[in-house]
């Protein structure tokens, strides 16, 4: 049974870096069976899709966070990682990783999600 | 981008009701469309993929249909573990988006 975990800050100032990073277990994170996948949604709002990633296909990312958002697998630790730049209070969200097969992209596994806050 | 419209955007309907939220697609997604049930507090669990296809462990009084723009979520008996948001998403093609919501509560 495949299981994903966020962890990272819960309080990010604005115009920093946010940082997160997806602890898998009960796959390899080098499988090219899955992507990983980073979703947000905001307080008391709908889920926005922000990239998936896989170490065999590469990357793709929704056009609007494009230019702020990296997401990287580190193989060696069986993880994945966001990195949103240049934050802002509307950046303010639970953000969950989810994987979905690496041919369909529905997600099928999710973590728990973790609240980051944007705010000085 | 395609866009995706759900409605209701809330209902309330009674114990052993029959529930219909519909999502419509901005453009055609195919059979590319996946439905998701999120209770408070919880992530997303996927319900059905393949605008029909239960997932497996889902009971069976869920039910997906329809195609090309026009999908239909019914719940056929609604239970008090239904009361959730549910979301409907598109994955044809990258940006993969959801719809807005449909929050169902019990009357």
């Amino acid at each position: 049974q495949l299981q994903l975990q966020e962890s990272g800050p819960g309080l990010v100032k604005p115009s920093d870096i946010l940082s997160l990073t997806c602890t898998v277990s009960g796959a390899s994170i080098g499988s090219s069976t899955y992507y990983w996948a980073w979703i947000r949604q905001p307080p008391g709002k709908g889920l926005e899709w922000i990239g998936s990633v896989s170490s065999n296909w590469g990357a793709f990312r929704t056009p609007s966070l494009k230019s702020r958002v990296n997401i990287s697998v580190d193989t060696s630790k069986n993880q994945f990682s966001l990195r949103l730049s240049s934050v802002t209070a509307a950046d303010t969200a639970v953000y969950y990783c989810a994987s979905h097969p690496a041919v369909i992209y529905y997600f099928d596994y999710w973590g728990l999600g973790a609240l980051v806050t944007v705010s000085s | 981008d395609i866009q995706l419209t759900q409605s209701p955007s809330s209902l309330s309907a009674s114990v052993g009701d029959r529930v219909t939220i519909t999502c419509r697609a901005s453009q055609a997604v195919g059979g590319y469309l996946a439905w998701y049930q999120q209770t408070a507090g919880k992530p997303p669990k996927l319900l059905i993929h393949g605008a029909s296809t239960l997932q497996s462990g889902v009971p069976s009084r869920f039910s997906g249909s329809g195609s090309t723009t026009d999908f239909t979520l019914t719940i056929s008996s609604l239970q008090p573990e239904d009361v959730a948001t549910y979301y409907c998403q598109k994955y044809n093609s990258a940006p993969l988006t959801f719809g807005g919501g449909t929050k169902v509560e019990i009357k």
